[in-house]
C-alpha cells in the first residue's frame, strides 16, 4: 500500500481557495487516489477520485501530475461548513491494509 | 433513500463483556467495511466481507469478529471487550468490486469499555 503524507492543519477565510497536497511517492501502477471529507462526530464522505490528470465535479476539483506521485484536492471558495478533516486515500482492500491515514484538518474561518 | 446505519449510537460496557455493533445497509451493497477511528490513527480497517459468508481480516481484526449472513448485515462482535477497544467504530459499504471503490459510512458508535 501506498504511504501517503499531508499535512496535518490548514487555517483558511471564507471564500479562499483551499489547495490541500497529498504525497504518495510509492503509488502503484493501478491505484486510484481517493479523497474523503469527515465533520465532527460523522462519518467519512467520499468526495472526489481520480487516476491521472485533472478531476472536477461539483464539490472539489483534484489535480494529479504525470509521475502521479502527489495529488492536489482543491476546494474553491470555501465557506465555514468546509472545516473538516480530509483524507487522501490510495490503494485498495484487497491489500488487506486500506487505511486512511491521520488526514488534514481545514478551519475555515470568518 | 438507501442508507447505511448503524446502532447503537454510543455504548458503555465493562471489561470481559460480549458486546455486538450491528451495521444495516439498504443500500444493496455486496462490500461492507468496519473500521475504528482512534485520536492519532485516524481509521483503521478491523474487518470486510465482499459478499454473503465471506469475510477478511483487517489491519487490527485482533480481538473482533464480523459474520455475513445476508446482504445487508453486518455486525462486528468484540468477542470480550478490553479498554483498548473504546473507539468510535464506523461501518461501511460500497457498490463496485473494483480496488479503490468509493465506500459509504454509517453515522459511528461511540464505545467505551470501564
Amino acid at each position: 500500500l501506498a504511504k501517503t503524507t499531508q499535512p496535518i492543519s490548514m487555517d483558511s477565510y471564507e471564500g479562499q481557495e483551499v489547495n490541500i497536497t497529498c504525497s504518495h511517492n510509492n503509488i502503484a501502477t493501478n491505484d486510484y487516489i481517493t479523497w474523503y471529507q469527515q465533520f465532527p462526530s460523522q462519518g467519512p464522505r467520499f468526495i472526489i477520485q481520480g487516476y491521472k490528470t485533472k478531476v472536477t465535479n461539483e464539490v472539489a476539483s483534484l489535480f494529479i501530475p504525470a509521475d502521479r506521485k502527489s495529488s492536489t484536492l482543491s476546494l474553491p471558495r470555501v465557506s465555514l461548513s468546509d472545516t473538516a478533516v480530509y483524507y487522501c486515500l490510495v490503494g485498495a482492500v484487497r491489500g488487506n491494509k486500506l487505511t486512511f491515514g491521520g488526514g488534514t484538518r481545514v478551519l475555515v474561518k470568518p | 433513500d438507501a442508507e447505511i446505519t448503524q446502532s447503537p449510537r454510543h455504548k458503555i460496557t465493562e471489561t470481559g463483556r460480549q458486546v455486538t455493533l450491528a451495521c444495516h445497509q439498504t443500500w444493496n451493497h455486496n462490500n461492507m467495511f468496519w473500521y475504528r477511528q482512534d485520536l492519532g490513527h485516524g481509521l483503521r480497517l478491523i474487518h470486510y466481507s465482499y459478499g454473503v459468508q465471506d469475510t477478511n481480516k483487517g489491519e487490527v481484526s485482533d480481538g473482533y469478529s464480523v459474520s455475513r449472513s445476508n446482504t445487508e448485515d453486518l455486525p462486528l462482535t468484540l468477542e470480550s471487550a478490553a479498554s483498548s477497544q473504546t473507539s468510535v467504530y464506523f461501518c461501511a459499504s460500497s457498490e463496485s468490486m473494483a480496488d479503490s471503490a468509493p465506500q459509504y459510512f454509517g453515522p459511528g458508535t461511540r464505545l467505551t469499555v470501564t
